[in-house]
């Protein structure tokens, strides 16, 4: 069946870097965009980037740019999302989630969702 | 960006009954070419990821029972349970896929009276 496996749990200090791994089984890995959102403890939810796992073209959000780098593997069809200088608003769950349209196209409806990955940023 | 905002914060609902949850967007969604709203309505389970419920406002998801539906078009959307069951209690949520960055509503607590 189509599954996203994400890395486990992180506990990281102020400053520091943390990358999460999103394994994904069950489907055509290169032809489906894949999402990363993230949802901190009684916060929103807020869409990070976007990344095309067959090219590797990226596409951030303004707030992440210059933090944030996604990157892909095709021979481990796995995604990995990297946040630098972490601070405590960066604690979080981070979800990898497949965008429902296949290439060429995608839609931003993310409908195959990983387990998420908690991320404390901690001193 | 656009503003995503749901009614109410939560509700509670007996079994069997009606529900209805509201998001409006803070501009249109409504792209004219294809006369597409670009709205997604996701469900969220304590300790679990969101499941897609329904895209383009209307469209349900494969696999998700026919009691959900969406409506609206523009910038008013509502999600209506026709007869809410157990298993639906949840946060719901709706999203805007118009323009980047995709924003998300900050959600409707739903629960059983």
């Amino acid at each position: 069946q189509v599954q996203l496996v994400q890395s486990g749990a992180e506990v990281k200090k102020p400053g520091a870097s943390v990358k999460v791994s999103c394994k994904a089984s069950g489907y055509t890995f290169s032809i489906y965009y894949m999402h990363w959102v993230r949802q901190a403890p009684g916060q929103g939810l807020e869409w990070m980037g976007i990344i095309n796992p067959g090219g590797g073209s990226t596409t951030y959000a303004q707030k992440f740019r210059g933090r944030v780098t996604m990157t892909s593997d095709t021979s481990t069809t796995t995604v990995y999302m990297e946040l630098s200088s972490l601070r405590s608003e960066d604690t979080a769950v981070y979800y990898c989630a497949r965008d429902l349209a296949s290439r060429p196209y995608y839609y931003y409806y993310m409908d195959v969702w990983g387990k998420g990955t908690t991320v404390t940023v901690s001193s | 960006d656009i503003v995503m905002t749901q009614s109410p914060d939560s509700l509670a609902v007996s079994l069997g009954e009606r529900a209805a949850i509201n998001c409006k967007s803070s501009q249109s969604v409504l792209y004219s070419s294809n006369n597409q709203s670009y709205l997604a309505w996701y469900q969220q389970k304590p300790g679990q990821p969101l499941k897609l419920l329904i895209y383009w406002a209307s469209t349900r998801e494969s696999g998700v029972p026919d009691r959900f539906s969406g409506s609206g078009s523009g910038t008013d959307f509502t999600l209506t349970i026709s007869s809410l069951q157990a298993e639906d209690v949840a946060v719901y949520y709706c999203q805007q896929c118009y323009s980047t960055p995709p924003t998300f509503g900050l959600g409707t607590k739903l629960e059983i009276k």
